[in-house]
């Protein structure tokens, strides 16, 4: 089944102990992203990465990391998380430009993961 | 800036028509996306608009005016399993995923 998963669902942590929200696509999709989803702010971008190797911020990637080493694969990192990165966090991918349209304007989302930072 | 307005809510009854609408002013313009979510669960594409025009597919359709900044999805023959909340989303650039949502309408299907 194509699809794009993401772990863990559910994650409650402790302020500035590191951790990673994983995300794999099955699709051989090129492009991969990461949301945040707050009640009233709809989905926020924090970083996109358009293949391998390439990634650029979103509109709030302040207290994010991000690595794309290979094309399945975009984890994000919080290095020291805060309680303001509490949130619904969703990975999405897409097909390339080079794709028929509207190939690479479809996101496929992940089911989310649900993070609390105590 | 970068903002998406849409209606925080809209409610109707099944069988009726509604129109949710989306204005923008963003950096960049290549396309309007619409996605519905339900409750608990991830979004899911319904269409997307790159031209002036209307898009139709099945009860849905879009509708994308690029010298107004503005778009909206039309849902006819509502049903109950419609209820959901619908987020417009513009691309930004013509490569990658450079996308900003808006804030999203929930939609509220009554019987």
């Amino acid at each position: 089944e194509a699809q794009v998963t993401q772990n863990p669902r559910y994650l409650i942590t402790v302020t500035g102990k590191k951790l990673t929200v994983t995300c794999s696509q099955n699709m051989n999709h090129e492009y991969m992203s990461w949301y945040r989803q707050d009640p009233g702010l709809g989905l926020r971008q924090i970083y996109y990465s358009m293949n391998v190797e390439v990634t650029d911020k979103g509109d709030v990637p302040e207290g994010y990391k991000v690595s794309r080493k290979e094309k399945r694969n975009f984890p994000l990192i919080l290095e020291s998380p805060s309680p303001n990165q509490t949130s619904l966090y969703f990975c999405a991918s897409s097909l390339g430009e080079g794709s028929t349209p509207p190939g690479a304007n479809v996101l496929t989302f992940g089911a989310g993961s649900r993070l609390t930072v105590l | 800036g970068q903002s998406l307005e849409q209606p925080s809510e809209v409610t109707a009854v099944e069988g009726a028509i509604v129109q949710i609408n989306c204005t923008y002013q963003t950096s960049g313009f290549y396309g309007l996306s619409w996605y519905q979510q339900h409750d608990g669960g991830a979004p899911t594409f319904l269409s997307y608009n790159a031209l002036d025009g209307l898009e139709e597919t099945g009860r849905f359709s879009s509708f994308l005016s690029r010298s107004d900044s503005y778009g909206y999805l039309l849902l006819q023959e509502l049903q109950m399993k419609d209820s959901a909340s619908y987020f417009c989303a513009v691309k930004r650039d013509n490569y990658g995923q450079n996308f900003v949502f808006g804030p999203g309408t929930r939609l509220s299907v009554l019987p």
